[in-house]
């Protein structure tokens, strides 16, 4: 059963305009959460994260939100620009079991439109 | 320059042979971690290794082996049983106390 969700494979997004990305998750032990980027043939690089304790990160054009209610995050772009095309990963660790290993979401694949 | 190293970086394995994958960190990470992305599948946990001479399988071990005969280096065998190896394989490492995990560039392996 899929512990992290990323439910839309894809999105297309203007350029200069707002790019979401969304991210599930249904394990209640899981108290950190990562964004990876990923483009094709390379390994992922990692883009931002945030503790349970918090609700919001931020690192220049992308923040983070974290609804632990809801068990939902998020990932805000702006403004998008072409080199954000790639493949988005949602992670999550819970810790103490963080040295098993991130669960990983299945991806999104953000486009950004000229 | 510190960092993961993976190679090759596309392999070729004949059905019924068994084949290693390398990963070399220089980074003086403690864990180091195997990953399989299929298209549309994410990354999915193969093996971990949390210290020297010791490691945990994942989600998907079945058909692969690793040792941890160093602190640098996490090699990874594909045996004859696994039984779709070809895939995307990811190597990862991260340092004691922290959550980001550091990936390699990747090893793509093709049966033919």
């Amino acid at each position: 059963d899929q512990q992290v969700k990323q439910n839309s494979p894809s999105l297309s997004v203007q350029e200069g305009r707002i790019s979401i990305l969304n991210c599930d998750y249904t394990n209640s032990m899981f108290d950190y959460f990562l964004w990876y980027k990923k483009y094709p043939a390379e390994g992922p690089t990692f883009l931002i994260s945030i503790s349970s304790i918090k609700d919001k990160n931020e690192d220049g054009r992308f923040t983070v939100f974290l609804n632990k209610s809801a068990k939902h995050l998020s990932l805000h772009i702006v403004p998008s620009q072409p080199g954000d095309s790639a493949v988005y990963f949602c992670a999550a660790s819970a810790w103490g079991g963080g040295a098993d290993g991130l669960t990983f979401g299945k991806g999104t694949h953000l486009i950004i439109q000229p | 320059d510190g960092g993961i190293t993976q190679s090759p970086k596309y392999l070729f394995r004949k059905e019924g042979q068994n084949v290693t994958l390398s990963c070399e960190q220089n980074l003086n990470h403690d864990a180091m971690y195997w990953y399989r992305q299929d298209p549309g599948q994410g990354l999915r946990l193969i093996y971990y290794s949390q210290i020297v001479n010791d490691f945990q399988k994942g989600d998907i071990a079945e058909g692969y082996s690793v040792s941890r005969e160093k602190k640098e280096s996490f090699p990874l065998t594909v045996t004859s049983a696994q039984k779709n190896p070809t895939a995307f394989y990811l190597c990862a490492s991260r340092k004691q106390g922290e959550t980001e995990a550091f990936f390699g560039q990747g090893t793509r392996l093709t049966v033919v």
